[in-house]
């Protein structure tokens, strides 16, 4: 079945970092990838979404590729904040269904 | 325009205990999705409601049950409490439009704590 893949975490990273967080999935057909945050005691919110190979997903500073060659969906910041700590969710749904499979998550920690 | 609304924001219940948990969808949604969030574990999808109807179930067993009203709200209910059944319980809400990809909008969760 559908699945995905997340570096574990804590990411720690000092304010202005580089940051990556890995998400691989597994999946029949042409799924639709996401990437949800969720800030301390908040529900999740869609940081961005890419829904055929090769989109890129970007939204606040974050990027991620569709990469249907690697099955791979990296999250990606230039320079991170203070406040981009959160907890990070790689997430898809499948051809024609909008349910969501979702990762376990990174949590990331930026120090200023 | 109203997101999506959760009640209660916690609750505590014995084993055993029956629980309903409520949520409002944003407003013109038509349909509203089910996630179980244990604690340091991803959101895990429950069931769907898509116009009063279930539309497609998780691998939840039938003490797991739901509603969706006319004006699209959705209850989830759980009997006989197991500890396991402890988590934060998303509700998600998005407008069917025929297409695979529908966005689907987040309530900030009921947290369930059972002893």
């Amino acid at each position: 079945g559908n699945s995905v893949t997340q570096m574990e975490g804590p990411v720690t990273l000092s304010e202005e970092a580089f940051l990556t967080i890995n998400c691989t999935y597994t999946a029949t057909g042409y799924p639709s990838l996401f990437w949800y945050v969720q800030y301390p005691g908040e529900g999740l919110q869609l940081l961005l979404k890419a829904t055929k190979a090769d989109d890129k997903g970007s939204n606040k500073g974050f990027e991620a590729t569709y990469r249907k060659e690697t099955t791979s969906f990296h999250l990606e910041k230039g320079s991170v904040q203070v406040s981009d700590s959160a907890v990070y969710f790689c997430a898809l749904s499948g051809y024609n269904t909008d349910k969501l499979i979702f990762g376990t998550g990174t949590r990331l920690q930026v120090f200023p | 325009e109203t997101g999506v609304t959760q009640s209660p924001t916690h609750l505590i219940k014995t084993r055993g205990q029956q629980v309903t948990l409520r949520c409002s969808s944003q407003s013109g949604h038509n349909t509203v999705s089910w996630y179980q969030q244990a604690l340091g574990q991803g959101p895990q999808f429950i069931f769907q409601y898509y116009r009063e109807e279930e539309n497609g179930r998780g691998n939840f067993p039938p003490r797991f049950s739901g509603l969706q009203f006319p004006n699209y709200s959705s209850e989830l209910n759980v009997n006989a409490l197991e500890l396991d059944d402890s988590a934060l319980y998303l509700c998600a809400s998005s407008l069917a439009s025929g297409r695979a990809y529908n966005e689907q909008f987040f309530g900030p969760g009921t947290r369930l704590t059972v002893l």
